[in-house]
């Protein structure tokens, strides 16, 4: 079984500023992949990025980048420059052929 | 970048009636489809992985005989609420991936579907 949590049901960050998503998770499987997603109020699962487990270099997509610390099972997401579009709410996920998600984090941009 | 269309985006309909929802790869071959459920505010449950061609395989505590799936072409899965009851109201997503793994091919979500029972 996996298990994703994500600690932080709410965050704010003053457009431009930087801000820190927070995930950690279990699991028993040796090869899996981690994922963020974005969803907006139209409620689309977007991908924002992915990590293969197996890689120590941590991915990077634009101004979203991860910190993924296998042995510490956390894999967070840090937003630089952060844009009005950014406001949404986040969801950790992990698998490989299943996804199971985290709680969410619902990100508020300040204009 | 791949599509993955569902129809409808939003239902409403009377205590007891089943509701079909559809769910379509527009540009690639999917031999894997996900059904998740979405409660307000929560996140995403996965309910059953179908495989074309195959029964479909649910999660603990779903129940196969309300929630049909059926996947009988590889753009094609569809899900019916069967009876459906006011707390079979929720947001259901799909998600569409070629097989083998994220390793060789990602899921694709659809826009999922708003079902309101009343």
């Amino acid at each position: 079984a996996q298990t994703v949590t994500q600690s932080q049901p709410e965050m704010s960050v003053q457009e431009a500023e930087t801000v820190t998503l927070s995930c950690t998770y279990d699991t028993s499987e040796s090869d899996y992949y981690l994922f963020w997603y974005k969803q907006p109020p139209s409620r689309q699962m977007i991908l924002v990025i992915r990590q293969e487990a197996y890689k120590q270099q941590n991915a990077t997509e634009n101004r979203f980048s991860v910190n993924f610390q296998k042995a510490a099972k956390s894999f967070s997401l840090k937003i630089s420059d952060s844009q009005l579009g950014d406001a949404a709410m986040y969801f950790c996920a992990i698998g490989n052929e299943k996804l199971t998600f985290g709680t969410g984090t619902r990100l508020t941009i300040i204009p | 970048g791949a599509v993955v269309s569902q129809h409808p985006s939003w239902v409403i309909c009377k205590s007891g009636t089943s509701v079909k929802i559809e769910c379509r790869s527009l540009d690639f071959q999917a031999t894997t489809m996900f059904w998740y459920r979405q409660f307000p505010k929560q996140s995403l449950m996965l309910m059953a992985t179908s495989n074309e061609g195959s029964k479909a395989t649910y999660e603990q505590g779903v129940e196969k005989d309300k929630f049909l799936i059926n996947h009988a072409s590889l753009t094609l899965s569809t899900l019916t609420v069967t009876s459906a009851h006011p707390e079979d109201s929720s947001f259901y997503i799909c998600s569409a991936s070629a097989g083998g793994g994220f390793r060789n091919q990602p899921q694709h979500f659809g826009d999922g579907t708003r079902l309101s029972i009343l």
